[in-house]
């Protein structure tokens, strides 16, 4: 049964720090792996998704990477801002089928 | 696009009682997804459907629970009867293909979300 863990649960920083939030996944039979944030009351707004051939996607200020034989990823956010203050969770596709298997998310709050 | 759009946002009902959740994907999705979100479990999927056909439903938590897509445009979750334990915030998703099929990463798009209180 595929497992997914996010370190850590929450972290809270100033303004203007690099941030390296944590994923790992027990089984590497993977199609994809997807960062997501989610603000209070609201949906998942996707932010990267990285495929199992891929190793890393860059998308402004956030790049994530993806070592799938050790089963974990990192999302890199830099030059943190408060308006980066969100739960951000990662989610990897099973093979064969179409589902998403969500982490448990990591609470940020960026200060001024 | 109005994006996916869910209702009520909000619901708050006594158990026992009925409870219908309402969703309208993004026209043109073939993929529709119901979650169900609670801090003792995160983000779980509870059933999904392909062109309106439910294709796995091995998430949804026992009887009590039922899903339907009439039509590409709408799909309900409804709870009867309710309990207290079903109380968390329920999300609808839609996609334009499956992961296996998007080898461009076509990713999932979330509605708001229905938050639900059993009292």
């Amino acid at each position: 049964k595929q497992e997914v863990t996010q370190i850590p649960a929450a972290l809270s920083v100033p303004e203007g720090e690099n941030l390296v939030l944590n994923c790992s996944f027990t089984d590497s039979a993977i199609y994809n792996l997807q960062w997501f944030r989610q603000d209070p009351g609201k949906g998942l707004t996707s932010l990267l998704l990285i495929q199992s051939s891929q190793r890393e996607q860059t998308s402004g200020r956030l790049n994530a990477s993806l070592d799938k034989s050790s089963g974990r990823s990192t999302l890199y956010i830099a030059a943190s801002q408060p308006g980066d203050s969100a739960t951000y969770l990662c989610a990897v596709s099973l093979r064969n089928t179409d589902k998403l298997i969500f982490g448990t998310g990591t609470r940020l709050q960026v200060f001024p | 696009d109005a994006g996916v759009i869910q209702s009520p946002r909000h619901e708050v009902t006594e158990m026992g009682q009925e409870v219908t959740l309402r969703c309208k994907p993004i026209s043109g999705h073939d993929y529709l997804f119901w979650y169900r979100q609670t801090m003792m479990r995160g983000l779980e999927l509870l059933i999904y459907f392909n062109n309106n056909v439910p294709i796995d439903d091995s998430g949804m938590p026992e009887d009590r629970f039922s899903a339907k897509m009439p039509n590409a445009s709408f799909s309900t979750l409804k709870i009867q009867p309710s309990e207290p334990r079903d109380s968390a915030v329920y999300f609808c998703a839609s996609s334009l293909f499956s992961y296996a099929q998007a080898a461009s990463g076509e990713t999932q798009y979330f509605g708001p979300g229905t938050r639900l209180l059993v009292l």
